[in-house]
């Protein structure tokens, strides 16, 4: 079955720190797709990236990176120097290539990781 | 460019009241469309999706339905709403049978009183 972790519920920085959320999936599918996105205060989930599985090329957009292992099921984020603005809660999803062509492409989310950047 | 409108944006009902909650997407055509709910939990469940007009799979069975009347709308409706019924609920939208990823509404919050 298909599943994503994300086992840190709240995290608390202080600005310019660097910070890592964490993502584990499963999957039995060897296509699939992972995404993260953004959740401000505001409420609305923002997309931020989207790796597939045949792609492990690890990622650098400003400040924030993102590391793709299949050897361990990984995909973390991390953003570099973090800012207040970058408070908010992060998910990551799944995809397999089945749900993309077959259920409407659903994706399955993690539980979110809450991060809070103090002044 | 593509956006997604929802509205209201907030709305507070009594227990059993009926419910409607609209999301409208412009700028595309022919999207797969999905509603969300969010609880207090915070997790991310998909309630319904659409590949087209009034082809609707539901995810979880519950007291909710959606209907899709038009290409670029989706609505989510109940009869009589349960305290449970509380919540944040997402539109969103994927391009088609060659996109991946979502985009979200800018939500409603529903409290069921």
């Amino acid at each position: 079955a298909q599943k994503v972790t994300q086992a840190q519920t709240e995290i608390s920085v202080v600005e310019k720190e660097d910070v890592t959320l964490d993502c584990v999936y499963e999957t039995r599918d060897t296509t699939y797709y992972l995404f993260w996105y953004k959740q401000p205060p505001s409420g609305e989930l923002v997309f931020l990236i989207r790796r597939n599985s045949f792609d492990e090329q690890n990622e650098i957009s400003g400040r924030y990176s993102w590391n793709f292992q299949k050897s361990t099921s990984s995909f973390n984020f991390t953003i570099t120097a973090s800012q207040v603005v970058d408070s908010a809660v992060y998910f990551c999803a799944l995809s397999e290539e089945y749900m993309i062509y077959n259920q409407g492409g659903k994706l399955i989310f993690g539980q979110g990781t809450e991060l809070s950047v103090k002044p | 460019s593509q956006t997604i409108h929802q509205w209201p944006a907030t709305l507070v009902q009594p227990v059993g009241s009926p419910l409607s909650l609209e999301c409208t997407v412009e700028g595309t055509s022919n999207p797969n469309l999905y509603w969300y709910r969010q609880a207090a939990g915070r997790g991310l469940q998909l309630l319904f999706y659409s590949v087209g007009i009034g082809q609707i799979s539901s995810e979880v069975p519950q007291n909710l339905s959606a209907s899709r009347p038009q290409d670029r709308q989706f609505i989510l409706s109940s009869k009589k709403l349960l305290l449970s019924d509380s919540g944040f609920y997402l539109c969103a939208w994927r391009k088609g049978e060659f996109s991946y990823e979502q985009y979200f509404g800018p939500g409603t919050r529903l409290t069921v009183t």
